[in-house]
């Protein structure tokens, strides 16, 4: 149980082009999603945490104009890099965490990943 | 959140038990012990988490001192496929997990 799949798991695309990426719990539903940017040999930094329903809350430091979250629904999170550069390149990661189907305490999941190019 | 302190990497030989030490000397009555690991190229997986008590489930043991200011995760019998990065983070319940540097566990045979 606790699935959480991400789509896509890589992506190339020209400079300057926006690129959404979805977050989905699959067997449970994620009253709360996160999204976290990892660099070549860098740990994960967190970058937004979302509420179904509500607006994302940003990390400071990181551009809520250019990074878009959007959690529609219980199962699905979206975040889409507007007008991507070469130094948006990145791994961005996914986490889904219930306190519906859990208890608080309940740890998050982890997508695999999507692995984002820009030339 | 309270900060940990992780060796920056541990070799393991296959078949023995690694253990994993942490440090969070300011930890507060509320947070809670979690470890996760990374596999290169993957995201994170749960390992096991815990308050006070030790801890046990089908992937390793966790060991958390008397006055909550370090642990241990036990993999009681490390395989090459145990071989990533691995992360003890202390939060509130329900929060962001905040990632370290975490340690890097090479399991070789």
């Amino acid at each position: 149980g606790a699935v959480v799949s991400q789509h896509p798991s890589w992506v190339i695309c020209k400079s300057g082009t926006s690129v959404k990426i979805e977050c989905r719990s699959l067997d449970f539903q994620a009253t709360t999603m996160f999204w976290y940017r990892q660099f070549p040999k860098q740990s994960l930094m967190l970058m937004a945490t979302s509420n179904e329903g509500s607006k994302a809350t940003y990390e400071q430091g990181v551009e809520k104009d250019k990074f878009l979250i959007n959690h529609a629904s219980l199962t699905l999170s979206t975040l889409t890099v507007t007008s991507a550069h070469p130094e948006d390149s990145s791994f961005y990661i996914c986490s889904a965490h219930s306190e519906r189907t859990f208890a608080s305490l309940s740890p998050q999941h982890f997508g695999d990943g999507t692995r984002l190019s820009i030339l | 959140d309270a900060k940990t302190t992780q060796p920056t990497s541990m070799d393991c030989a296959e078949g023995r038990a690694a253990n994993l030490p942490c440090n969070h000397s300011t930890i507060s009555g509320n947070e809670y012990v979690y470890w996760y690991r990374q596999i290169h190229s993957q995201g994170p997986q749960y390992i096991i988490h815990g308050l006070k008590n030790n801890e046990t489930n089908e992937m390793a043991s966790l060991i958390i001192t008397e006055d909550r200011k370090s642990s241990t995760l036990i993999l009681p019998h490390a395989t090459l496929r145990d071989t990533a990065v691995y992360y003890c983070i202390v939060i509130q319940a329900g929060t962001a997990l905040i990632f370290g540097k975490g340690t890097t566990l090479s399991v070789s045979s």
